[in-house]
């Protein structure tokens, strides 16, 4: 049961260019969440996926996609990457939406930087 | 001003000292979680609560629905509590977080 997985580890992008980032559970939930971190700032929901086939915007949305391929996966595209991304993502899962307030699950994180 | 407020910034503490992080939020909640993020990076969840005071091992957690306000405990710190903590409010389909409270407990 490896929990939630996120690849790349860690990414150097060039201004302009796109890249996927992927995050995947194995513990059937039905909630994913996309977040960038910052230094001296708290966690920022970037987008997140109640349930299979849904996807809505979280607070920081503007430079990014995403698609819930099925229940497992959740990937995160940066079509056109800016400096202002660099950051460490996190992807997160739980059982259903925070609403209910039920406990996320993190993955390890992606540190990206955008040079 | 943001919805959570955490204090304080930065902690540091002798092994054995009880260890009090506070939060503060602005904002009405379903349910306040209490985070550690490792120094390799990792984010684990350590309490979600809405009501009273939840005890796991030397951790505590209590929150005051009227004050808006939460606090974790550790008692009896240790170096290996070393870490990031960080309060977190969740409302609707949304969760927000504090800046954290970066602890640093000496041997």
């Amino acid at each position: 049961n490896a929990g939630v997985t996120q690849t790349p580890k860690f990414q150097v992008l060039k201004t302009g260019q796109s890249m996927t980032l992927q995050c995947a559970q194995d513990m059937n939930h039905n909630s994913m969440y996309w977040y960038r971190q910052d230094p001296g700032m708290g966690l920022r929901l970037i987008y997140y996926s109640a349930s299979e086939g849904t996807t809505d915007k979280g607070e920081v949305p503007n430079g990014y996609n995403v698609s819930r391929l099925n229940k497992r996966e959740f990937s995160l595209r940066l079509e056109s990457a800016a400096p202002s991304q660099t950051s460490v993502y996190f992807c997160a899962s739980s059982v259903a939406t925070t609403g209910t307030g039920t406990t996320q699950y993190f993955g390890p994180g992606t540190r990206l930087l955008v040079l | 001003k943001n919805e959570v407020e955490q204090s304080p910034q930065n902690l540091t503490a002798q092994e054995g000292e009880f260890i009090t992080i506070n939060c503060s939020y602005s904002v009405g909640i379903s349910a306040l979680h209490w985070l550690q993020q490792h120094p390799g990076g990792g984010i684990v969840s350590l309490f979600m609560l809405s009501s009273g005071k939840k005890k796991h091992g030397r951790l505590i957690a209590t929150i005051n629905i009227q004050e808006k306000h939460s606090s974790l405990h550790i008692t009896a710190s240790h170096p290996r509590d070393s870490a990031v903590y960080i309060c977190a409010v969740t409302r609707n389909n949304d969760m927000r977080f504090g800046a954290g409270t970066r602890l640093t407990v000496k041997p």
